[in-house]
């Protein structure tokens, strides 16, 4: 049973909704990741936060935006996506941010129409 | 050039094979090393990490070669439920940030 819980599972919305993906952490970790999971392409990390101060946005469209209200809770908030951005998002924690090991969430798998 | 490689695959192995994947990476101020590995649908999970000594974990063995740049892990005995993807993740030790390679397809039958 994984300690970092993701809801929802799936995700169907149109382009021109608003929606968001939560992220919980069960593990007293201090930092929390979001992924973006294409298919055969590699893990691309997206936002970063440690002690609920992000530390990296990797580029990522205006259209995703993170929020960490606590080091226990992850938010992806999203609205007007693009096909393209179909993919399986991933939350993950670790102990503290250049900890090697990360615990995974089960993902939301998103799609946009 | 990816910052990580590794060959994609499929392997398709009889049980009790021994196989090895490799992975290279680009970065030589990475700092650390690992493998995860990714069952279908799920989440990755940390396999082993990757010691310049190189690493036993049962019938799993990891090694690094820091002058060629890879890392190797390899299975002996291998078992239906070692079926999985595996992903290479090198920390470039830049803000120790990890790098995931796109993985691995390992296809155990029996």
């Amino acid at each position: 049973e994984t300690g970092v819980t993701q809801t929802p599972r799936h995700l169907v919305m149109g382009m021109t909704n608003k929606k968001s993906l939560k992220c919980e952490q069960h593990l007293g970790h201090n930092a929390m990741y979001w992924y973006k999971q294409s298919a055969k392409k590699p893990l691309e990390l997206m936002f970063v936060y440690s002690l609920e101060e992000r530390v990296e946005n990797n580029s990522v469209p205006s259209r995703f935006s993170p929020e960490c209200p606590n080091s226990s809770h992850l938010f992806l908030h999203l609205h007007t996506l693009q096909p393209e951005d179909s993919a399986l998002y991933l939350c993950a924690s670790s102990l503290d941010s250049r900890a090697g090991e990360l615990f995974f969430g089960e993902g939301s798998r998103l799609t946009v129409l | 050039r990816k910052e990580v490689e590794q060959d994609p695959g499929p392997f398709n192995v009889p049980e009790g094979a021994t196989v090895a994947f490799n992975c290279t990476y680009s970065n030589s101020a990475s700092q650390s090393f690992f493998w995860y590995r990714q069952d279908c649908r799920k989440e990755p999970k940390l396999l082993m990490s990757v010691y310049s000594s190189g690493n036993e974990d049962g019938r799993f063995t990891a090694q690094l070669n820091r002058a060629s740049q890879y890392i190797s892990l390899l299975i002996r005995d291998s078992k239906l439920s070692d079926s999985a993807t595996y992903l290479c993740v090198v920390n470039r030790g830049d803000g120790n940030k990890l790098v995931f390679g796109a993985g691995t397809i390992l296809r155990v039958k029996s």
